[in-house]
């Protein structure tokens, strides 16, 4: 079955500073794969995806995600951290040829001033 | 994209006690998925709604427990019978948009966030 690993259930960075959360997956198939931001007491809201095409995806509020299918991996990265970037943040995969979604343990992201 | 509503948002039930939540999306979906997201938790998915026919559960989840329905592509329901503390979780309800601009996406309601005491 494939799954999916969230390295580090806490990170934390000071405002303006890199901000790198880790996912890797497990599939022989390359899966597609996302990243859901969670605010306090709020729902998913999609931040990226990674279907097909350019490894490296843009996302909303100046995220991006870099598929590497020799290292099995969809790391999130965001070059200048802010305050509002405080959440919980899912990485997800969806195997090929399914609409279910496998998620990770999640990273919740504190942001210091 | 999808607006999906989700019906009641939040809610503390009775122990043993059943309520049913609604899933009203804005437009006609392809699938509908049913996830739990247990306190502290990721999130699991409990079924696939199947429109017009029995949902189909994942391991671990049973329909005695958690009856689904889905009359027609808008719209869906999830009922969690004989509630007890560990039924406290958000639930929420998935769609896929499947079109041009969009294409195969998935979208997710704002959750259910039930207590139960």
């Amino acid at each position: 079955a494939q799954s999916v690993t969230q390295l580090g259930s806490h990170v934390s960075v000071s405002e303006g500073a890199l901000v790198l959360l880790r996912c890797n997956y497990s599939s022989s198939v390359p899966p597609y794969l996302f990243w859901y931001v969670q605010y306090p007491n709020q729902g998913l809201q999609l931040l990226l995806k990674y279907t097909t095409g350019a490894t490296l995806v843009k996302g909303i509020n100046g995220f991006e995600a870099e598929f590497k299918k020799s290292e099995t991996s969809f790391h999130l990265t965001k070059p200048s951290a802010h305050m509002s970037d405080a959440a919980e943040y899912f990485c997800a995969v969806r195997p090929v040829g399914t609409d279910k979604l496998i998620f990770g343990t999640g990273t919740r992201l504190q942001v210091f001033p | 994209s999808a607006v999906i509503s989700q019906k009641p948002s939040r809610d503390i039930c009775q122990r043993g006690t059943s309520l049913t939540i609604q899933c009203q999306v804005d437009s006609q979906v392809t699938m509908m998925f049913w996830y739990r997201q247990q306190p502290g938790q990721s999130l699991t998915l409990i079924a696939t709604a199947n429109q017009g026919s029995e949902a189909t559960y994942e391991s671990g989840f049973v329909i005695d427990k958690f009856p689904i329905s889905r009359p027609n592509l808008t719209f869906s329901t999830l009922t969690v019978s004989n509630m007890s503390p560990e039924d406290s979780s958000i639930y929420l309800c998935s769609v896929v948009i499947a079109g041009p601009y969009s294409g195969n996406t998935i979208y997710f309601g704002e959750g259910s966030w039930l207590t139960v005491v």
